[in-house]
């Protein structure tokens, strides 16, 4: 049971490269997450997936979309990479809607745009 | 909205000592959910506990407590007997009933000396 795995766990782009960062889950969870952590600011959700089939924007959506490929997998796209958008990214996810539930984060994706 | 505040940007504490980490939240729901989770310098999430708004006792996982006030709306988490690999960034964080989504505080750097 490898919980929430994310690729890369690096990576360096130059300004207005394009990337798409992976993050599938094995738990048969419903909703998951993508946030963004930046020093001192703890962290900000860019894009949610509450069910198979939706995604919402959250605190920090531009400059990235998402696709909720399957029930696994859920990735997030930088289309134009800008040096604001260097961050470490976690994904998430979460068995259902309930506000008791928590959430599982995978080991992050360190981001640096040059 | 909701907001998470952590007030301690830092906190120092000899080992086998106990600590208490602030959090206070701002939310109008009426129902909402509050967790701890702790980062270690290698850089993962890991879910510590949680309280829900109703709940009649204050929660408890091993070590940790979590010094609940509604009234106050404070959510402290209390470790008790402090261990080296306590040492991380501690989040604190808050999820209105019903829906999925978590706000965070900035976090509290824990450091446990020797």
């Amino acid at each position: 049971n490898a919980g929430v795995t994310q690729t890369p766990k690096f990576q360096v782009l130059k300004t207005g490269q394009s990337m798409t960062l992976q993050c599938a889950q094995d738990m048969n969870h419903n909703s998951m997450y993508w946030y963004r952590q930046d020093p001192g600011m703890g962290l900000r959700l860019i894009y949610y997936s509450a069910s198979e089939g939706t995604t919402d924007k959250g605190e920090v959506p531009n400059g990235y979309n998402v696709s909720r490929l399957n029930k696994r997998e859920f990735s997030l796209r930088l289309e134009s990479a800008a040096p604001s958008q260097t961050s470490v990214y976690f994904c998430a996810s979460r068995p259902s809607g309930s506000s008791t539930d928590t959430q599982y984060f995978g080991p992050g994706t360190r981001l640096t745009v040059l | 909205a909701q907001k998470i505040t952590q007030t301690q940007p830092g906190m120092f504490v000899q080992e086998k000592e106990a600590v208490t980490l602030d959090c206070t939240y701002d939310t109008s729901d009426p129902s909402y959910g509050l967790f701890w989770y702790k980062q270690p310098s290698s850089g993962e999430m890991i879910f510590l506990i949680y309280q829900g708004s109703y709940d009649q006792q204050n929660a408890t996982e091993g070590r940790y407590s979590l010094n609940f006030q509604k009234a106050r709306k404070s959510a402290n988490l209390v470790i008790s007997a402090s261990q080296l690999g306590d040492s991380a960034m501690y989040f604190c964080a808050t999820t209105p009933s019903g829906y999925s989504t978590l706000t965070f505080g900035k976090g509290t750097m824990l450091l446990v000396s020797p």
